[in-house]
């Protein structure tokens, strides 16, 4: 059961700004740093984003990271066909002592 | 280039055992933590298990505590997942992961993943 909160699905049109959103609490993203990651179909998950947001090299720019309190979000701009996914956000959990991730959001590029 | 690559996986019955492996390459292996992360059909991603580079830190999901122990052999280069007393819900794809982090905690920041060991729980 995940404790960081995700939307289902996220859509835009090709060249739109996406923002995915990923709720926790004081123990887990309220405290620690936010990860990101890409998940294409029928493919291993990818790292997008670290600490909160810090690009990992050949990511690109067009993907940002962002944290606010016990919330924090990923921003897809200039939206491509490539970036169809599933996305994932995680953080370290203070009370359950190991890494924690979101419900997961699925991209569609209409 | 980093390679990471499970087995081990398989149909089991309720309640018996399995043991994943992982052969890690491409990196100075005895520097960095590792981790299993599992997905289940069609769902999203669960934290497994996690251990130090120098096995000091060690952490588990509580879903699978007390049954499944990871372990790394440092001088295989490999990292494995014993698990005992296995459920139908422990049927999921599992995926080994490298942490990014040099000679520190476990973290939530896996920079390689391999492509997974499809572990299935039926009778």
């Amino acid at each position: 059961q995940s404790v960081l909160t995700q939307p289902p699905s996220a859509s835009g049109t090709p060249g739109q700004r996406v923002t995915i959103s990923c709720s926790g609490s004081s123990s887990n993203i309220g405290s620690n740093y936010v990860y990101w990651y890409q998940q294409l179909p029928g493919t291993a998950p990818k790292l997008l984003i670290y600490k909160n947001n810090q690009r990992p090299s050949g990511v690109p720019d067009r993907f940002s990271g962002s944290k606010s309190g016990t919330s924090a979000s990923l921003a897809i701009s200039g939206l491509r066909s490539e970036d169809e996914a599933d996305y994932y956000c995680a953080a370290w959990d203070d009370s359950l002592s190991g890494p924690v991730f979101g419900t997961g959001t699925k991209v569609t590029v209409l | 280039e980093v390679q990471l690559v499970e087995s081990g996986g398989g149909l089991v019955q309720p309640g018996r055992s399995l043991r994943l492996s992982c052969a890690a390459s491409g990196f100075t292996f005895d520097d960095y933590g590792m981790h299993w992360v599992r997905q289940a059909p069609g769902k999203g991603l669960e934290w497994v298990s996690g251990i130090s580079w120098s096995s000091g830190s060690i952490g588990y999901a509580d879903s699978v505590r007390g049954r499944f122990t990871i372990s790394r052999d440092n001088a295989k280069n490999s990292l494995y997942l014993q698990m005992n007393s296995l459920r139908v819900e422990d049927t999921a794809l599992y995926y080994c992961g490298k942490d990014s982090m040099v000679r520190g905690a476990i973290s939530p920041s896996f920079d390689y993943w391999g492509q997974g060991t499809l572990v299935t729980v039926s009778s």
